[in-house]
């Protein structure tokens, strides 16, 4: 079935830029997301593509896609603190979505 | 604005116990959905409803009946509680099921503890 995978760990110093990547195996996904999850929350959308899309750019965040290696990254620049979470990828499939395990940023002062 | 809400937000159960989380949307969505969330597996789809009266399996059903009351409410009803159940649990709804993805809505989560 369809599939999407993170690393699990990310760790950065504030000020520097956070890359998070995932990779998908459903070449129909036409929407792709990234949610984030502070402790005892619930998800908060952070941002979507479209799959005809290749890049979107959103104040601090840069989503970047690349259909034919099916992977999919974030990218938060200028690091803060307050960024410490798990963010999901997730990818949307015939109504619903498909998470990824989820990557823990955590951000060091 | 209360979005998604759910209750309750934590309970500990005895194996064999049942119980019923409640959801509830006031965004006049269509349709509404279960997650269960474990460590290092991201949220897997328990079951949803993409319109009153309807409901589908998702990827983890099993030990899990659902109920979409109408449309603003959607509960997940665990008959014999068994530890592998012992997750958090989101509720979520959307506007509609194809395509505008981009309005999905999470509660804030049911941490159960299955003892």
């Amino acid at each position: 079935g369809e599939d999407v995978e993170q690393s699990l760990f990310l760790s950065v110093r504030e000020g520097d830029s956070s890359v998070i990547n995932c990779t998908y195996t459903d070449s129909s996904s036409t929407y792709l997301y990234w949610y984030k999850q502070e402790p005892g929350a619930g998800l908060q959308l952070l941002t979507y593509i479209f799959s005809n899309m290749d890049m979107k750019q959103d104040q601090r965040l840069t989503v970047l896609l690349n259909k034919k290696d099916k992977h999919l990254s974030l990218r938060i620049a200028d690091t803060q603190t307050g960024d410490s979470a798990i963010y999901f990828c997730a990818s949307a499939d015939t109504g619903k979505l498909i998470f990824g395990q989820g990557t823990t940023l955590q951000v060091k002062p | 604005n209360a979005g998604v809400t759910q209750t309750p937000k934590f309970q500990v159960l005895k194996t064999g116990q049942s119980m019923t989380l409640q959801c509830a949307q006031d965004m006049n969505h269509n349709s509404m959905y279960w997650y269960r969330q474990d460590p290092g597996m991201g949220l897997r789809l328990i079951y949803y409803s993409a319109s009153e009266g309807t409901t589908d399996k998702g990827e983890v059903p099993n030990g899990y009946n659902v109920s979409r009351l109408n449309k603003r409410e959607f509960s997940l009803r665990l008959e014999s509680a068994a530890p592998s159940q012992t997750s958090v649990y989101f509720c979520a709804s959307s506007a509609v099921r194809w395509g505008n993805w981009n309005t999905i809505y999470f509660g804030e989560g049911s941490w159960l503890t299955v003892v």
